[in-house]
C-alpha cells in the first residue's frame, strides 16, 4: 500500500517568503507528526495531531510556524517569513494512533532551503 | 526532561564484522525505546522497538537491541555487517505515556569497509 507522501520534495525560497509543506499520511492513520532534521540539531519534534484532539504544538520553534490537519487526513506545515535557520529537511510521520508504542511511518521529507 | 545520547557520531566497520551502536537515554519511568535507520535518500525506517517484556529485542535486517535499565542504555547490535547496512542510525525515546512523540538522539553514521 501507499506510504506517507510529502510534497514538494525540494523547496527553495527567499528569506522572508512564506512556504507550505504538505503531508499525506497513510490511509486510516489517526496520528500525524512533523519533525525537522537539520545539521547540528538532529531530529526535532515539531507538532503532533491525534484524531480530533487539540494538537501538541510544544515543539514549534516560533510563532512563524503553524500546522493544520484537514479532515483528519492531509496536513500542511506553514512557515511564515522564512529565515535562513529554517533551512532543514521537514519530515512527516503517521501511525495508527492506537497506542503510544505504535510504529511511526516516515515520509521521504521536504528539503527546504532559504536563501 | 527526556533525552537521548548517541556517543558515537561516526563508526566504520569492515564488512562481516560485528557492530554495536550505543544509545543512552534519560527518562524517569519505563521508557519506550526505538531504533530507526535512514539510508541515503530514504526516509526513516523502524528497525525495532522496546516497551515492555523481554529486554532483548529482535528487529528487521538481523538487528537486535538490549534494554539495560541499570545502565540507561539501549544498544543496537548486529553480528555480521553487510555493505548495505551503511546508513545513519537514530535511537529515540517516547516522550511520555500520554503522547506518541519521539525524542531522537543525534544519530550515528555507519560506514562499511569492503
Amino acid at each position: 500500500g501507499a506510504g506517507v507522501s510529502q510534497s514538494p520534495s525540494n523547496k527553495v525560497t527567499e528569506k522572508g517568503k512564506d512556504v507550505e509543506l504538505r503531508c499525506d499520511p497513510i490511509s486510516g492513520h489517526t496520528a500525524l507528526y512533523w519533525y525537522r532534521q537539520s545539521l547540528g540539531q538532529g531530529l526535532e519534534f515539531l507538532i503532533y495531531f491525534q484524531g480530533n484532539s487539540a494538537p501538541d504544538k510544544s515543539g514549534l520553534p516560533s510563532d512563524r510556524f503553524s500546522a493544520e490537519r484537514t479532515g483528519g487526513s492531509v496536513s500542511t506545515l506553514t512557515i511564515q517569513r522564512t529565515q535562513q535557520e529554517d533551512s532543514a529537511v521537514y519530515l512527516c510521520a503517521s501511525s495508527p494512533g492506537l497506542v503510544n508504542t505504535d510504529t511511526q511511518y516516515f515520509g521521504p521529507g521536504t528539503r527546504l532551503t532559504v536563501l | 526532561a527526556q533525552s537521548v545520547t548517541q556517543p558515537d557520531i561516526h563508526i566504520t566497520v569492515s564488512e562481516g564484522a560485528s557492530l554495536e551502536l550505543r544509545c543512552n537515554y534519560s527518562y524517569g519511568a519505563t521508557p519506550y525505546l526505538f531504533w530507526y535507520v535512514q539510508s541515503p535518500g530514504q526516509g526513516l525506517q523502524l528497525l525495532l522497538k522496546y516497551f515492555s517484556g523481554d529486554t532483548l529485542v529482535q528487529g528487521i535486517k538481523g538487528f537486535e537491541a538490549e534494554f539495560k535499565r541499570s545502565q540507561s542504555s539501549f544498544n543496537l547490535r548486529k553480528p555480521s555487517v553487510h555493505w548495505s547496512d551503511a546508513a545513519e542510525y537514530f535511537c529515540a525515546v517516547g516522550a511520555g505515556s500520554n503522547t506518541g512523540k519521539l525524542i531522537f538522539g543525534q544519530g550515528t553514521t555507519l560506514q562499511v569497509k569492503p
